[in-house]
């Protein structure tokens, strides 16, 4: 039969431009966020975390802002360099008792960078 | 440091045998594990969280006797693949909490597993 295969969200950027990728979560109860990168065939690299009680967190480079209004969360990344190209995950820590310490990871955003 | 190592990298098996895939905290303690499972083009899928010294939990839908979880010390947590059948090919990979309550989970390399 024929198989579906999922697409994920794909964000195009030209080099030396900055990146806005975007991340909706749903539990309200949700404490910690966490972006991560993970290029092809390996695993996920920590990029920037932040906590509910905080709206904006600077790394190098990156910038993360969390909306708790509206539940939001998103990556900004300065001046994107084609070492960026990769797919991104934001993910949830929720802070209930039976699931401490468990990530919820979104769908993913695919980030190319052209020259 | 907080690395995460994972062996194998890659492995390719018949149908019907079994497969055991290491999980290694490297440079720190982890008295959690977790294994995820990712499929092409998806996002991670948790499988199971391994506790030192105490029984794997699963999450809903995973089968404890198909993959079996081992947690046998503080840097070390095995994922065991039994009797692989080829809708088990997948993309494994773990992760580590630091021993201490930190909540940042650092990441293994995967293991991309082949079953023919």
């Amino acid at each position: 039969g024929e198989s579906v295969g999922l697409h994920l969200p794909t964000l195009s950027v030209q080099e030396g431009d900055n990146s806005i990728i975007n991340c909706a979560y749903s539990n309200s109860a949700s404490d910690y966020f966490i972006w991560y990168k993970q290029e092809s065939g390996k695993g996920p690299q920590f990029i920037i975390d932040i906590r509910s009680n905080m709206d904006k967190r600077q790394g190098q480079r990156v910038t993360v802002l969390l909306n708790k209004t509206v539940k939001h969360l998103s990556l900004q990344i300065a001046a994107t360099q084609p070492g960026d190209s990769a797919v991104y995950f934001c993910a949830e820590n929720r802070s209930l008792q039976d699931s401490w310490g468990k990530l919820q990871f979104g769908a993913g955003t695919q980030v190319v960078v052209t020259p | 440091g907080a690395v995460v190592s994972q062996h194998p990298s890659r492995v390719i098996c018949k149908s019907g045998t079994s497969v055991k895939i290491e999980c290694r905290s490297l440079d720190f303690q982890a008295t959690t594990m977790f294994w995820y499972r990712q499929f092409p083009k998806q996002s991670l899928m948790l499988m199971a969280t391994s506790n030192e010294g105490s029984k794997a939990t699963y999450e809903q839908g995973v089968e404890k006797d198909k993959f079996l979880i081992n947690h046998a010390s503080l840097t070390l947590s095995t994922l065991t693949v039994t009797s692989a059948h080829p809708e088990d090919s997948s993309f494994y990979i773990c992760s580590a909490e630091r021993a201490g309550g930190q909540e940042t989970q650092y990441f293994g390399p995967g293991t991309r597993l082949l079953v023919l």
